[in-house]
């Protein structure tokens, strides 16, 4: 999996779009942009993945830019069940490689 | 919806024993995984399993650990004899098959050596 970096810590307000930046500058033509979550402890969350273009689930929404170099993860309306650590990963094939994450918080 | 599940939740064992971590992978899945995390650092992957062996190993994945599909359903972890540094969390994933590539995690199994 190509180096991601992400910032260590972010804040949002309850209610307000989170939106949590990645850079993966040296991804792979196959490589997908995975995001996971990690709430406390427990196993990691599968998110929202892609590879070219934008994508939108009922969790979250992934920004792409065009030459793929970067990718803001979007949570729309934040609550404090969101305050997690935040895992962008560019990732193809089996092992998942993650990296120390966003810690985001929710602020009521 | 389906889901990974894993038991025991928490393992206490003493040091030299030999421990099993159970991990019931979802049903159509055909690639199985292990990870691990050692309080307060990162996830790091084990082991990679399809077709009844193990496709991708770490350094981690040394000779006290092995894995186990015995059944259709359960997927095992034995680490032979546990050290103190195996100590962490240990969480299962499956992914359902080649046409892609999201892998799906249980909830954990917290391992504690004496």
């Amino acid at each position: 999996d190509a180096k991601t970096t992400q910032p260590p810590s972010m804040d949002c307000a309850e209610g307000r779009a989170a939106n949590l930046p990645c850079n993966h500058s040296t991804i792979s033509g196959n490589e997908y942009v995975y995001w996971y979550r990690q709430i406390h402890s427990q196993g990691p969350q599968y998110i929202i993945h892609g590879l070219k273009n934008n994508e939108t689930n009922e969790m979250a929404s992934l920004i792409i830019t065009e030459d793929r170099k970067s990718s803001t993860l979007i949570l729309p309306h934040a609550t404090l069940r969101d305050t997690a650590v935040y895992y962008c990963i560019a990732h193809k094939g089996e092992k998942l490689t993650f990296g120390t994450g966003t810690r985001l918080t929710i602020i009521p | 919806e389906p889901e990974v599940t894993q038991t025991p939740s928490h393992q206490v064992t003493q040091m030299g024993q030999e421990v099993i971590l159970r991990c019931v992978p979802i049903s159509n899945h055909l690639y199985f995984y292990w990870y691990r995390q050692i309080l307060g650092q990162k996830v790091e992957f084990l082991v990679s399993f399809y077709n009844n062996e193990i496709s991708e190993k770490s350094e981690i994945f040394d000779d006290q650990f092995s894995v186990e599909r015995p059944d259709g359903s359960n997927f095992t972890l034995k680490i032979r004899s546990t050290k103190l540094e195996d100590s962490a969390m240990y969480f299962c994933a499956s992914r359902v098959d080649s046409s892609s590539d999201t892998q799906y995690f249980g909830p954990g199994t917290r391992l504690t050596v004496l």
